[in-house]
């Protein structure tokens, strides 16, 4: 069984700060993540995926990920954070293992940026 | 290009009411998966279609079932509605069953009362 866990439900940052939302994961054989952000009353808009080769993963909107495999993590951080950054953001992991590709998706991390 | 689009957007039921939920997929896209999302909760995965077949199936009971057309639009239906069934239904389009990003409509608020 595939498990992702969101350790926060809230992060607080001030707007021009460096920001981390945490993930970590659980499954069998190699791990596909993802991270995707959703807006009050909208779906989930995709950031950025790890599938395989360089650690560091760039995505949308300034957003980075560093896949870890020996922490089972997979950490979304941004530089220097934005008021517009504010949202609800979740971390989902999937793997080869058992045929299919449905992802698992975390609880959710509330991110609010303060002017 | 046209993204996710799912109708309706919003929606009020009674229990033991049925009700039917409609996506239409990214152009191009061909695999439609459908998500339960309950308040302050994480999306749930109910199923997955693709080439009008159910392929993969969440731990939901069969009151909730679907349908995929041929041009690779999606009916989510669920019967005898229970007051937990209120949530955020999202409908997630991508190519393939492979293990690529989901682009994901607004979803459809169903509150049963």
């Amino acid at each position: 069984a595939q498990s992702v866990a969101q350790p926060e439900d809230q992060v607080n940052v001030a707007e021009g700060n460096p920001l981390t939302v945490k993930c970590t994961y659980s499954v069998s054989g190699n791990p596909y993540l993802f991270w995707y952000v959703q807006y009050p009353n909208r779906g989930l808009q995709f950031l950025l995926k790890y599938i395989t080769g360089d650690n560091l993963v760039k995505g949308s909107y300034g957003f980075e990920a560093e896949f870890n495999k020996s922490q089972t993590s997979f950490h979304l951080k941004k530089p220097s954070a934005l008021v517009s950054d504010s949202a609800l953001y979740f971390c989902a992991v999937t793997s080869s293992s058992g045929g299919s590709y449905i992802p698992t998706f975390g609880r959710g991390t509330s991110l609010i940026v303060h002017p | 290009d046209a993204g996710v689009t799912q109708s309706p957007t919003h929606l009020i039921k009674t229990r033991g009411q049925q009700v039917t939920l409609r996506c239409s997929p990214k152009s191009g896209h061909d695999t439609v998966s459908w998500y339960q999302q309950a308040l302050g909760q994480g999306p749930q995965f109910i199923f997955q279609y693709y080439e009008e077949e159910e392929r993969q199936r969440g731990n939901f009971p069969d009151r909730f079932s679907g349908h995929q057309f041929p041009n690779y639009s999606s009916e989510l239906n669920v019967n005898a509605l229970l007051l937990g069934d209120s949530a955020l239904y999202l409908c997630a389009s991508s190519l393939g069953m492979g293990p690529g990003e989901l682009f994901f409509g607004e979803g459809s608020r169903l509150t049963v009362l």
